[in-house]
């Protein structure tokens, strides 16, 4: 069946590093793959998406290419700040009308 | 976007009891889901709801553990039924994004059972 895969956490950097955090999709076609995060007491936001191979998301300073090769949809940011602490999910569906697969999450702790 | 609203946002609950979350969208929706997140864990989704049909369950899940209503195109109910620890957990409620390709989340509803 489809799956996600990402980098388990805790990751703790501190501010200004460079984050990345993998997430690999296994399934059939080439669904689009979406990054949530959850803040710590809050509900789920739509980071970023990509419909499309090759297709770049982008939002708050974070990025992920869609690579169809690989199917993967790796998170990045340049520079993290102690306000980006959260989990974060990657995801993929077919269309929105289907099931979200989630990855496992990943909890990043920014620290000053 | 659609905006999505849940009550209660959190409750606490005594074993054996039952407790129906509400989920109320904005606009008129195609799809409804319900998923479950477990405490440190990732989004499981119990079921699709789609307007005038059965609820359709996921592996693990069944409708006397769950009891899903859809009356409508902007509501549905999610039921937590005969309640034990393990139901301990965030519900969460999302609708389809028709053709954006992105599903929209409520707020969640937080559930701890005594």
């Amino acid at each position: 069946g489809n799956s996600v895969t990402q980098m388990e956490g805790p990751v703790t950097l501190s501010e200004e590093a460079f984050l990345t955090i993998n997430c690999t999709y296994t399934a059939t076609g080439y669904p689009s793959l979406f990054w949530y995060v959850q803040y710590p007491g809050e509900g789920l936001q739509l980071l970023l998406k990509a419909t499309k191979a090759d297709d770049k998301g982008s939002n708050k300073g974070f990025e992920a290419t869609y690579r169809k090769e690989t199917t993967s949809f790796h998170l990045e940011k340049g520079s993290v700040q102690v306000s980006d602490s959260a989990v974060y999910f990657c995801a993929g569906g077919r269309t929105s009308y289907d099931k979200v697969i989630f990855g496992p999450g990943t909890s990043l702790s920014v620290i000053p | 976007s659609a905006v999505i609203s849940q009550k209660p946002s959190r409750d606490i609950c005594q074993r054996g009891t039952s407790l129906t979350i509400q989920c109320q969208v904005d606009s008129q929706v195609t799809m409804m889901f319900w998923y479950r997140q477990q405490p440190g864990q990732s989004l499981t989704l119990i079921a699709t709801a789609n307007q005038g049909s059965e609820a359709t369950y996921e592996s693990g899940f069944v409708i006397d553990k769950f009891p899903i209503s859809r009356p409508n195109l902007t509501f549905s109910t999610l039921t937590v039924s005969n309640m034990s620890p393990e139901d301990s957990s965030i519900y969460l409620c999302s609708v389809d994004g028709g053709f954006q390709e992105t599903q929209y989340f409520g707020p969640g509803t937080r559930l701890l059972v005594l």
